[in-house]
């Protein structure tokens, strides 16, 4: 069974930094894309990063191009979104998910499954 | 940028057929996902391709895409599919969602 758990969210103050971390279990890791995808309280989904299975390639929604950094650690199963310069409006539940293929850009690409999500609350 | 337009909200009675519009420019040309969030949960794939079924999702989920409209439909909805439902196409290299369609129950 697939299993995503994201973690290292919290109450951060604004202008700050956080490393969020997906660890990933039940299938090889390294052979599949990852991506983050974000959601403020009550509102709808936002793309935010993707990364290709060998961490080679990356891909960030262009409104979050400079603050935000995917990367991968294949070697201990585990996906990082590094958050800098935070804004109240980056609030949000913040979710992994594995993509279908190595490759990010495909056009039959899908995100399944999804982890739980981990809260990032930026405020003073 | 691309743009995915679903409404608000759509109300069904149990046991009835629910639809749920998504449009967006030539969003036939592309393929279109849909996602189901329930209240406090992550989202799951229920359509991808436009209108393949994962498996363990039950057929009662379908879907379509053609022109500038995909629609998910629900045939024999329960009390269980209240949730909000999101579409989801590609543009170049970027995910695109649609706003959410809360679907209730009633």
């Amino acid at each position: 069974e697939v299993v995503l758990v994201e973690s290292g969210g919290g109450l951060v103050q604004p202008g700050g930094s956080l490393r969020l971390s997906c660890a990933a279990s039940g299938f090889t890791f390294s052979s599949y894309a990852m991506t983050w995808v974000r959601q403020a309280p009550g509102k709808g989904l936002e793309w935010v990063s993707a990364i290709s299975g060998n961490g080679d390639s990356t891909y960030d929604a262009d409104s979050l191009k400079g603050r935000f950094t995917i990367s991968r650690d294949n070697s201990r199963n585990t996906l990082f979104l590094q958050v800098n310069s935070l804004r109240a409006e980056d609030t949000a539940v913040y979710f992994c998910a594995k993509g279908r293929y190595f490759d990010w850009f495909l056009s039959d690409n899908w995100l399944d499954p999804w982890g739980p999500g981990t809260l990032v609350t930026v405020s003073s | 940028s691309y743009e995915l337009t679903q409404p608000p909200s759509v109300s069904v009675s149990p046991g009835q057929t629910a639809s749920i519009s998504c449009s967006g420019d030539k969003l036939g040309d592309k393929y279109a996902f849909w996602y189901q969030q329930r209240p406090g949960q992550s989202p799951v794939l229920v359509i991808y391709q436009d209108s393949k079924r994962p498996s363990g999702i039950p057929a009662r989920f379908s879907g379509s895409n053609s022109g500038n409209t995909a629609t998910l439909t629900i045939s024999g909805t329960q009390a269980m599919d209240e949730a909000e439902y999101y579409c989801q196409a590609w543009d170049n290299s970027t995910v695109v969602f649609g706003g959410g369609t809360k679907l209730t129950v009633l």
